[in-house]
């Protein structure tokens, strides 16, 4: 079954502080994978997106990196801010020939930074 | 900057009512998601169109129909209220039918039903 599970479930660190999420997933074939920003509340806002070819991709302060072989993501995130404080959701999508109606959430990360 | 609006962003509603939530996108996208969110299940799909008119079913579409009769539009209708169905709605556009295509989101619907 496809699956995509992320940790950990929530994380509090300090402003300043660094710190790794993790997103682990069984989906085959597959396509690619990203990593929304989700404030409370809110719609979520892509951060990355990386095809099985590509190990790393950074936007800002976010890093993100791609195992395909071990199939694990991990989403780093530099010296957090207040900012920060959101839902880190982790999703892929299989190759199935075209179409997005079949991407795969995982639940999400809920980071909490505190000054 | 791709702009995906949602008619409401609080709703009360009563059991048995029939519920509209519209979404409107401004970048010509073909595709047209709407999803469910609920706290410890993430986001699951409800229906979706690439196109106008057309539409498919997602994971979760029982007791909702949708209707998309321009290109900007989608609507989401829950004929029946049921309290099961309070949550957050997410629409979403994206262009083109590639995979790697970006899914832009809007900001949400919470909907209650009493």
């Amino acid at each position: 079954k496809n699956q995509v599970e992320q940790s950990p479930q929530s994380l509090i660190i300090l402003e300043g502080k660094n710190c790794t999420l993790q997103c682990n997933y069984t989906v085959s074939p597959f396509s690619n994978l990203r990593w929304y920003k989700q404030d409370t509340g809110r719609g979520p806002v892509s951060l990355t997106i990386m095809t099985f070819s590509e190990n790393t991709k950074s936007n800002g302060r976010y890093t993100a990196t791609l195992d395909a072989d071990t199939k694990q993501s991990s989403l780093h995130i530099t010296a957090s801010q207040l900012s920060d404080s959101a839902s880190y959701i982790c999703v892929v999508s299989p190759n199935y020939g075209g179409s997005q109606g079949n991407l795969i959430f995982g639940k999400g990360t809920k980071l909490s930074v505190k000054p | 900057d791709v702009k995906v609006t949602q008619s409401s962003r609080y709703l009360v509603k009563r059991t048995g009512e029939k519920v509209f939530l519209e979404c409107v996108q401004d970048m010509d996208h073909e595709n047209m998601f709407w999803y469910r969110q609920d706290p410890g299940l993430g986001l699951r799909l409800i229906y979706f169109s690439y196109d106008v008119k057309m539409k498919e079913k997602g994971d979760i579409p029982e007791g909702y129909s949708v209707s998309r009769e321009k290109k900007e539009r989608f609507s989401l209708i829950l004929e029946s209220a049921s309290t099961n169905q309070t949550s957050m709605y997410l629409c979403a556009s994206t262009h083109g039918s590639s995979v790697y295509n970006e899914q832009f989101f809007g900001p949400g619907t919470r909907l209650t039903v009493l």
